[in-house]
């Protein structure tokens, strides 16, 4: 398996742009998890799914962000419209059905927002 | 999930010494995870304990959960270069959602 796959890995945009990410989890995870990483704040649960329905997204930080996920390969993250203090590393995540609860991370996507 | 506190936040260590981490909650916690973070990296599963007091063990690593399910920890005997990183604990809220502490950056001087 290829793992989680997210894209992109680096993106540069400026203040008030649309900035959309994308995770492709692990086939036949039926979890999937964002968390965004600044050394300020460490690393921040943004939103699960579960079974592609949004169980918790109490994190997620203003109307500004929304997250979306049409089917069980595919989720998206939108910060729109993008602000300076969005610049982080943002870590797509999922996990199977099983009793170990292992969460498989992505590599991330470098966001910075000039 | 769970509010967890993880100190300390920083340790510096002479390679061949000994590291221990601790992640503390004012609630009983269901089920403890930690992972590991290389500098540049992503979060990597080390391991889950979910039973009272239980003790795993990973070569060099070291992993308890406290009798009273509010503490964990990970002792690394005779740290080694490879050991530098980030270490997590990660716990589970009532909707199974993985909150992570604010982790323990180690640094290994050769």
């Amino acid at each position: 398996d290829a793992g989680v796959i997210q894209s992109p890995r680096h993106e540069v945009t400026e203040m008030g742009q649309e900035v959309t990410l994308r995770c492709k989890p692990i086939s036949g995870h039926n979890s999937l998890f964002w968390y965004r990483q600044t050394m300020m704040r460490g690393l921040e649960l943004l939103i699960y799914f579960n079974n592609n329905v949004p169980i918790d997204d109490s994190g997620m930080p203003e109307d500004r962000f929304s997250a979306k996920m049409p089917n069980a390969s595919f989720s998206t993250l939108k910060i729109q419209p993008s602000e300076p203090r969005d610049s982080a590393v943002y870590f797509c995540a999922s996990r199977g059905v099983g009793d170990t609860g292992e969460l498989f991370f992505g590599e991330g996507s470098r966001l910075t927002v000039l | 999930g769970q509010q967890v506190m993880q100190i300390p936040q920083y340790q510096h260590v002479q390679e061949g010494e000994d590291f221990t981490t601790y992640c503390n909650s004012s609630t009983t916690l269901s089920n403890i995870q930690w992972y590991k973070q290389r500098p540049g990296g992503h979060p990597v599963f080390l391991i889950q304990l979910v039973k009272s007091g239980e003790v795993k063990k990973q070569k060099r690593l070291t992993f308890q959960f406290g009798e009273a399910k509010k503490n964990s920890s990970l002792h690394i005997t005779a740290t080694q270069t490879t050991d530098v990183g980030t270490y997590f604990c990660v716990s589970s809220g009532s909707a199974r959602q993985l909150t992570f502490g604010s982790g323990t950056q180690l640094t290994v001087l050769p």
